[in-house]
């Protein structure tokens, strides 16, 4: 079974451009994650769909990241512009069910803003 | 913060030796996860114990829980060298959709 897929692998730009990951879950997972983990804490939730529906995206900073889940499958999570602060891992996730399931992580991408 | 926290930070440790890590938390749960975090594999996940399970295990994985107290701990019986990695506690919010909090993580570094 293939697992998350997520391009590019890493990614270094400048503040104030801008930037788009993208996810693959795997196939037949309804529930997609993106999560930010800044180096030396643990992943933080941004966003959560379900089916191509967004579940929870409260601590998404919405004045500059936005997601889509187009046709309820890959997604894109975008940046713009970026900030020395988004500097960060962005790591994609899924899970067949949305209470009580484990998540599957993909590799995630290694953004570095200068 | 509802950010879980561990303990310890860091642990180093000799092959063969057993490992433990705590995750506080402070609100009702669901469930709670354990996930390792290396750089080879990424975040995978070790194991899932629900709010009404007082103990599991997996393999050389025991996790407890105790509700009563916030509180969760894994152990890892004769450690490997392979075992060195970053380990996350996740909870699922009682009243929140599958949505997880990671703790701070443990580091542990097992020496040959």
């Amino acid at each position: 079974e293939a697992g998350v897929a997520q391009s590019p692998r890493y990614k270094i730009i400048e503040k104030r451009q801008s930037v788009a990951f993208w996810c693959n879950p795997i196939s037949g997972h309804a529930t997609l994650y993106w999560y930010q983990q800044i180096l030396g804490q643990g992943p933080k939730l941004l966003i959560q769909f379900q089916n191509n529906g967004v579940v929870d995206d409260s601590q998404l900073p919405k004045d500059r990241f936005s997601a889509e889940r187009l046709k309820g499958v890959d997604s894109t999570l975008k940046i713009q512009p970026a900030k020395l602060e988004d500097s960060a891992v962005y790591l994609c996730a899924s899970s067949a069910g949305l209470a009580g399931v484990e998540q599957y992580f993909g590799p995630g991408t290694r953004l570095t803003v200068t | 913060s509802q950010q879980g926290e561990e303990d310890p930070q860091a642990l180093s440790i000799q092959e063969g030796e057993n490992a433990t890590m705590n995750c506080s938390y402070k609100t009702s749960i669901n469930n709670l996860q354990w996930y390792r975090q290396n750089s080879g594999r990424g975040l995978v996940h070790l194991i899932l114990i629900r709010s009404n399970e007082r103990e599991k295990h997996s393999g050389r994985l025991r996790v407890t829980l105790d509700t009563s107290k916030k509180s969760s701990s894994l152990l890892i019986t004769a450690s490997r060298a392979a075992d060195t990695a970053s380990y996350f506690c996740a909870y699922d919010r009682a009243g929140t959709a599958s949505k997880l909090t990671f703790g701070t993580g443990t580091r542990l570094q097992v020496t040959l």
